[in-house]
């Protein structure tokens, strides 16, 4: 994997609905895996920051795993609410130089 | 609770002229980015500033581009004479420390658009 990469691009849920989606990054100097909620016309706002293989992260109902092994990245959100909906994305950051690699993002909407 | 915040929201520019987005980061922190998302692409990396520097920039960060933090406040990106392909939404972030790979605070974005 060179890149990261994201899947599915958009999902419909329905309310109370759970979900699931990926994040996929290249394992070689890995350091940190970095999930962002971006809500249309705000700011990207951070919801996990992950560093070591079998890391599980929760926050309320949402919650993501990572294998940094084979380089992969689960993100869960449980009983969905329409004030989930959202864009999530993936960032992946190396161990050498500061900056984030983003993926496509997964656009989330749940129907009420 | 502390914000970034970014401003314009919206710039609208001509081909070859010159924009300045601006930027407050969050007052404590210290590391400074910009990143940006053409419509339908990924948010790419443009720079990263530390200590009234450039500490890292991407292929994209070409001479056209520049960064500066004028104050104890702002942090501006300034494209010297824009082409078509710099429409974007500009995000501007930063972080507290710069601890290798600690979340990023990120602004809401300025959406520039070369006509």
């Amino acid at each position: 994997i060179l890149n990261v990469e994201q899947s599915p691009q958009s999902l419909h849920v329905q309310e109370g609905d759970s979900t699931n989606f990926t994040c996929s990054f290249p394992s070689s100097n890995f350091y940190a895996l970095h999930w962002y909620r971006w809500e249309t016309a705000k700011s990207p706002e951070a919801l996990f920051v992950m560093t070591l293989n079998g890391d599980e992260k929760k926050k309320g109902r949402i919650s993501a795993t990572l294998n940094t092994k084979e380089g992969y990245s689960y993100l869960y959100i449980k009983g969905s609410q329409p004030e989930d909906s959202a864009t999530y994305l993936c960032a992946s950051f190396k161990a050498a130089g500061n900056k984030l690699t983003f993926g496509g993002g997964t656009r989330v909407l749940v129907k009420p | 609770e502390p914000e970034v915040t970014q401003t314009p929201s919206h710039q609208v520019t001509q081909m070859g002229q010159e924009v300045i987005l601006r930027c407050v980061p969050i007052s404590n922190h210290l590391y400074f980015y910009w990143y940006r998302q053409i419509l339908g692409q990924k948010v790419e990396f443009l720079v990263s500033f530390y200590n009234n520097e450039i500490s890292e920039k991407s292929e994209i960060f070409d001479d056209q581009f520049s960064v500066e933090r004028p104050d104890g406040s702002n942090f501006t990106l300034k494209i010297r004479s824009t082409k078509l392909e710099d429409s974007a939404m500009y995000f501007c972030a930063s972080s507290g420390m710069g601890q290798l790979g600690e979340k990023l605070f990120f602004g809401s974005g300025t959406q520039l658009s070369v006509l």
